[in-house]
């Protein structure tokens, strides 16, 4: 799987999007990139995950550069319960490995 | 439908006894997979089936740990002689052909472990 870098952590305003980068610079042609996330006390949710071109479903937004060398995962209006830790992960392999992830906080 | 349920939710044991965790994952899901995560660190794999086989093991962290998977549904983790750096929320999850085939992992809300 291709090394992925996030910024450890960000603040949003509730009702603002929450725009979440991921550097995947390594990538290859058949890795996907995949959005988890992590709510305190919670087993990891799955968001959103695409290949080439850009994806959106009713949780967040995935845009992905035309290089794949990096991606934002967008959450349109962020409320309070979307505040938890979001990884990023490039990946063609049925073993997933975490990294440590954007701990994103949504304030009032 | 429902989702991947895991029992118990909490579990408190003694050091030295051994401990068996359990995954019912998502009915049709043929890859199933545990992680355990210690307080306030990150997700640690430890092993995945596709089916009943075990392709990777490598995430076990001794010869204490096994897992197994019957009938390519349930999933039980076992550990043996708990120690308390073995305590932690264990967690599984499931995915429908595995995740290096299109395919995201859906996870339960876990197993807090406690070894006293």
């Amino acid at each position: 799987d291709a090394k992925t870098t996030q910024p450890p952590s960000m603040d949003c305003a509730e009702g603002r999007a929450a725009n979440l980068p991921c550097n995947h610079s390594t990538i290859s042609g058949n890795e996907y990139v995949y959005w988890y996330r992590q709510i305190h006390s919670q087993g990891p949710q799955y968001i959103i995950h695409g290949l080439k071109n850009n994806e959106t479903n009713e949780m967040a937004s995935l845009i992905i550069t035309e290089d794949r060398k990096s991606s934002t995962l967008i959450l349109p209006h962020a409320t309070l319960r979307d505040t938890a830790v979001y990884y990023c992960i490039a990946s063609n392999t049925d073993k997933l490995i975490f990294g440590t992830g954007t701990r994103l906080q949504v304030f009032p | 439908g429902a989702g991947v349920s895991q029992s118990p939710s909490n579990k408190v044991t003694e050091k030295g006894k051994d401990v068996e965790l359990r995954c019912d994952p998502i009915s049709g899901h043929t890859a199933l997979y545990w992680y355990r995560q210690s307080l306030g660190q990150g997700l640690e794999f430890l092993i995945y089936f596709q089916g009943n086989s075990a392709p990777d093991k490598s995430g076990l962290p001794s010869d204490r740990f096994s897992a197994e998977r019957t009938g390519g549904s349930v999933s039980t983790l076992t550990i043996q002689r708990t120690q308390q750096e073995d305590s932690a929320v264990y967690l599984c999850a499931s995915s429908l052909a595995g995740h290096g085939r299109n395919s995201p992992l859906h996870f339960g809300n876990g197993t807090r472990l406690t070894v006293t």
